[in-house]
């Protein structure tokens, strides 16, 4: 089945820096989304990302299908970006969603 | 909020009991997917229904079992509960929209098992 690595692990950030996360498949993958799970725990959609580039605000991800990676980048960084980002894919449709491990951030003011 | 909702938010159960959680899902979608996320991991596979049927299963025993129903809300159960199974239980809808299976998770259900 589908691994996925998500790096860093963990990120410490001041308030207004960027940042990059990265999101690794070990197979192609026709169904990839972000998330950020909030401290109660609710999984936020973010992008559906399954090639090519979207921007939302300060957020923004590109998947490079061809090459099994995606990332997510946040720029100008808030307090209220901490918490905990997953990226997630999918064979292809409707199959379940594999989660990578997560990247904790934490925005400091 | 994404329109799906689960029931109970928290549950503190006894091992050996059993627990049935239940998620309404999003107007208009057809396919609820279960997942279970241990505290510090990333969500996991547990089941998949898709218009009333089991559509597709992840490694989890066949103590975990759910239904579907004709509005597309869901059910899962589980039983004889083990201290492992303390985890939370995440719900997610989707349907093809175009091209997209974009899946919507619900708020939880914090499962305690003591």
């Amino acid at each position: 089945g589908i691994q996925v690595e998500q790096s860093p692990p963990d990120l410490i950030l001041q308030e207004g820096a960027n940042s990059t996360l990265r999101c690794n498949f070990s197979d192609s993958v026709n169904n990839l989304q972000w998330f950020h799970q909030n401290p109660w725990g609710q999984l936020i959609n973010l992008f559906y990302i399954p090639s090519g580039t979207k921007q939302n605000g300060r957020l923004s991800a590109t998947t490079v299908a061809t090459e099994r990676y995606s990332l997510l980048y946040i720029s100008s960084s808030q307090t209220t970006d901490s918490g905990v980002y997953f990226c997630a894919g999918g064979y292809s449709g409707n199959t379940p969603l594999v989660f990578g491990k997560g990247t904790r951030l934490s925005v400091i003011a | 909020e994404t329109g799906v909702t689960q029931s109970p938010t928290h549950l503190i159960k006894t091992r050996g009991q059993q627990v049935t959680l239940r998620c309404s899902s999003q107007s208009g979608h057809n396919t609820v997917s279960w997942y279970q996320q241990a505290l510090g991991q990333g969500p996991q596979f547990i089941f998949q229904y898709y218009r009333e049927e089991e559509n597709g299963r992840g490694n989890f025993p066949p103590r975990f079992s759910g239904l579907q129903f004709p509005n597309y809300s869901s059910e899962l159960n589980v039983n004889a509960l083990e201290l492992d199974d303390s985890a939370l239980y995440l719900c997610a809808s989707s349907s093809k929209t175009g091209n997209s299976y974009e899946q919507y998770f619900g708020p939880g259900t914090r499962l305690t098992v003591t």
